[in-house]
């Protein structure tokens, strides 16, 4: 069974540019995660997407935002990047929204911005 | 809020030794998941472990324990007969009623030969 996967691995953007991220899912997971890992706050949590909804969101501002496809796909977007958004974002699956499910990550897109 | 502590921000072990990972957390919440994730160096964050909190058992997998005090609130993680590949960046997560996981700092493993 093929792993979590996201697109594109590495990017480059300018600040005031907008970016938008893919993840997809291991087959027949719903729920997608999206997480934030950068050197000085660590891995944050953005937001969870189930069946085409946002069902739990961190404490980020709105320029972050996301979606979910019917086919369980997810992108996140950023917009008005600013320098503070370098960083690794993660994608991870599960079967479903329930705290006991195990989340396979993906490898990651390292947005850099200057 | 709820908030996970890693004080050891580094950690070295000798090959073949066992070593122990520290994590204590902070919730008013009875009932909620503890994880344990590693992430080698340039690759995949991979679940090590998982603690259900109403078990009074600690999880085991092969050479991985934890130490479960919920009155502490502590959760650490024990690796036994540690390998090369066990090096890695060591991250201790909390995930409770709102879904969301929260994850300390991390702590970085060396296993020296």
């Amino acid at each position: 069974k093929a792993g979590v996967t996201q697109t594109p691995r590495y990017l480059i953007k300018t600040r005031g540019q907008q970016v938008t991220l893919s993840c997809s899912p291991i087959s027949g997971h719903r729920s997608v995660s999206w997480y934030q890992q950068t050197p000085g706050q660590g891995l944050q949590f953005l937001f969870e997407y189930f069946s085409e909804t946002q069902r739990n969101k961190g404490n980020f501002p709105g320029r972050f935002s996301g979606r979910q496809f019917s086919n369980s796909r997810s992108e996140m977007n950023v917009s008005t990047l600013e320098l503070g958004d370098s960083a690794l974002y993660l994608c991870a699956s599960s079967l479903a929204v329930a705290s006991s499910n195990e989340q396979f990550f993906g490898p990651g897109t390292r947005l850099t911005v200057l | 809020a709820q908030t996970v502590t890693q004080s050891q921000p580094e950690m070295s072990v000798q090959e073949a030794e066992t070593v122990t990972l520290s994590c204590t957390y902070d919730t008013s919440e009875s009932d909620y998941y503890l994880f344990w994730y590693k992430q080698p160096p340039s690759r995949q964050m991979i679940l090590v472990i998982r603690q259900e909190a109403y078990k009074q058992q600690n999880a085991t997998e092969n050479r991985f324990s934890v130490n479960f005090q919920k009155a502490a609130k502590s959760f650490s993680l024990k690796i036994s007969d540690s390998q090369l590949g066990d090096a890695a960046m060591y991250f201790c997560a909390y995930r409770g009623n709102n879904n969301d996981m929260r994850f300390g700092a991390g702590t970085r493993l060396t296993v020296k030969p």
